[in-house]
């Protein structure tokens, strides 16, 4: 099974800041890597998919890089809205797996 | 647009088997060529997928719950469902449908989980 390591695993934030969150696959995923978001009581959310593809609807302010086992997650500027969990997820093979996520607070 | 919810039994009793179902609406489960999860994820922790079926029936379990697990679709109903038996505490968490889209370029089919269920959570209790 392939294992997603995130980190960091909490990070204090202000608007506007930029942030970026970073994931690792145990073994070599080429781009097969999404990133979704979630908020307290709600389902997460497609961010991105295959590494570094805008899901529709999703701002502009966030993008995806890196390929491999080694990823990233870049908010360029932090608005209100985005404070949230984030989660990295592998779709190379099954079983499918997820990062144990990144909690972005407010600072 | 299309739409997901996940019903069953909020409370499951230790050793009995916890069943759910999603309901798909706003579009055929048989359309298109995607894959059908459930993902749970306990209080304050990660997202574990459980496993996926294709319209064709054809399934994919996580090893870590394959001897427990079953999902199945009844595309009559427009509705998969999940069946995870021998529940323990350790089962409580909520649960969620989702379904599998995929973008695919020069033989590669990249697929992520685009659209989800609210989700529900189910205590395994006495």
């Amino acid at each position: 099974d392939i294992q997603m390591t995130q980190s960091p695993s909490s990070l204090s934030a202000s608007v506007g800041d930029r942030v970026t969150i970073t994931c690792r696959a145990s073994q070599s995923i080429s781009s097969y890597l999404n990133w979704y978001q979630q908020k307290p009581g709600k389902a997460p959310k497609l961010l991105i998919y295959a590494a570094s593809s805008l899901q529709s609807g999703v701002p502009s302010r966030f993008s995806g890089s890196g390929s491999g086992t080694d990823f990233t997650l870049t908010i360029s500027s932090l608005q209100p809205e985005d404070f949230a969990t984030y989660y990295c997820q592998q779709s190379y093979s099954t079983p499918r797996s997820f990062g144990q996520g990144t909690k972005l607070e407010i600072k | 647009q299309v739409q997901l919810q996940e019903s069953g039994p909020g409370l499951v009793k230790p050793s009995q088997t916890l069943s759910l179902t999603c309901t798909v609406s706003g579009g055929s489960i048989s359309s298109g060529s995607y894959y059908w999860s459930w993902i749970r994820q306990p209080a304050g922790k990660g997202l574990e997928w459980i496993g996926r079926i294709y319209t064709s029936g054809s399934t994919n379990y996580n090893p870590s719950l394959k001897s427990r697990v079953t999902i199945s679709v009844d595309t009559s109903k427009n509705q998969f469902s999940l069946k995870l038996s021998s529940v323990t505490a350790a089962d409580t968490a909520v649960y969620y449908c989702a379904r599998t889209d995929g973008y695919c370029s020069g033989g590669s089919c990249y697929r992520y989980f685009d659209l989800w269920g609210r989700g529900t959570l189910v205590t395994v209790s006495s």
